[in-house]
Formats: structure tokens, C-alpha cells, sequence
């Protein structure tokens, strides 16, 4: 069964250094999105992607952070200059979209990655 | 602000036991509500999805209904068993984004 993948599993950063996350989301799925769980908190929205664009991004997710669709199978989560409260399970999801079936809606979570800022 | 509230938090059963999950959320302007598994230190996994003009969507020994105009809904498993061990997460799609609970911890034992 397609499912999302996520690299590194787990990454260790000092604070100020640029991490990069990567996905690769379900192949023939349009949207994809950015979601993270601090350690004991709620799952919360980062951003979402459509169409080789943002579609809506929270508030967390400013000038520190972009994502980018850098082929036809990666999305990518930069985060600039990193801070300790970074840290936390960033996951990537992915969503078939309007061109499918009654599926089409269903977000699909990838395992993680757990970022650990020193 | 658009908010989910999960209850009870936590919940013990006996294996065997039918349990509802509770989800309710403040924003009745909804495009789906999906309900997720969670392992500890581990991605969620789908278990159903509810479109915003349905009512319940069964999977298996999975049933979750929606009360769009009250803002509800609840996730019914029956027959619990210890592998249903795990965190369940109700997730609000309002557009673009999901909107999570903060989820139920249940732990059926054998």
C-alpha cells in the first residue's frame, strides 16, 4: 500500500543552524501539507501546498520557514535559523485531491521526523 | 477560533467492552472531520474519514457519526481489544488545514 515517507527519522541541530525535512508524499496525491507535535502538545497546522504554491500557512510557520516541491516526489520543510523551540515531530501528509474518488479527502500522515534543537 | 475538545482524556476498559469517543468542536463550518490512531512515538494513522453531508461512516468494528449543526462527533468501538491500545485524535478540516483535538488515551486490558 502507497504510503508517505519522512528523512531523517530523527535530527539533531544546535540553535541557528538550517535543517532541512523531506517527504515524499503518496505519488499521484496533489496537496501536501506540514503539520508538528511538540512533545505532549496538540498536533498543530503548519502549511499547506497546492499547485506548486502555498495554500494557507498558520501562524507558526513565518519568515523562518518555506517548503518547497523541488521535483516531481520531494517536499521539503526548511527551517532557516533554528530555535529551541523548534523542537518537536514534524510531520508531512498528503491528500489525493478533487481528481479521485471517495478517498480523496483523506490526509495521509508520514511516520515523522523528530527535531531536536541543542 | 476554531477549537476541538476531546473527552474523556483518558479511558481504561476491559477487553470486550463497546467505548465512545467524544470529539465536539466550535466551528460548525466544516469540510470533513477525520478521526486518527495514534502510537506512542509513532506517525497517525487513518480510520475514518466523515464528510461534512454525512451522518456515520463505519470501517469494521469502527463507527463514527457527525452532528454538524451541534458540532459533534463521536467515535464508537466495539468489542475493544488490547491492540486498540493507543491515542485517538479528532481532526477538523476547515479548508486548507486540520484542526486537532488534543486526543483520548485508551488503554483496553486483557
Amino acid at each position: 500500500e502507497p504510503e508517505v515517507t519522512q528523512t531523517p527519522s530523527h535530527q539533531v541541530t544546535q540553535m541557528g543552524q538550517e535543517v532541512i525535512l523531506r517527504c515524499v508524499p503518496i505519488s499521484n496525491h496533489l496537496y501536501f501539507y506540514w503539520y508538528r507535535q511538540i512533545l505532549g502538545q496538540k498536533v498543530e497546522f503548519l502549511v499547506s501546498f497546492y499547485n506548486n504554491e502555498i495554500s494557507e500557512k498558520s501562524e507558526i510557520f513565518d519568515d523562518q520557514f518555506s517548503v518547497e516541491r523541488p521535483d516531481g516526489s520531494n517536499f521539503t520543510l526548511k527551517i532557516r535559523s533554528t530555535k529551541l523551540e523548534d523542537s518537536a515531530m514534524y510531520f508531512c501528509a498528503s491528500r489525493l485531491g478533487l481528481a479521485g474518488g471517495p478517498d480523496r479527502n483523506t490526509q495521509y500522515f508520514g511516520p515523522g521526523t523528530r527535531l531536536t534543537v541543542l | 477560533k476554531q477549537e476541538v475538545t476531546q473527552i474523556p482524556a483518558a479511558l481504561s476498559v476491559p477487553e470486550g467492552e463497546n467505548l465512545v469517543l467524544n470529539c465536539s468542536f466550535t466551528d460548525s463550518a466544516i469540510y470533513n472531520l477525520q478521526w486518527f490512531r495514534q502510537d506512542p512515538g509513532k506517525g497517525l494513522t487513518s480510520l475514518l474519514l466523515i464528510q461534512s453531508s454525512q451522518r456515520e461512516q463505519t470501517s469494521g468494528r469502527l463507527n463514527a457519526s457527525l452532528d454538524k449543526s451541534s458540532g459533534r462527533s463521536t467515535l464508537y468501538i466495539a468489542a475493544s481489544q488490547p491492540g486498540d491500545s493507543a491515542t485517538y485524535l479528532c481532526a477538523v478540516e476547515y479548508g486548507n488545514k486540520l484542526v486537532f483535538g488534543a486526543g483520548t488515551i485508551l488503554r483496553v486490558k486483557s
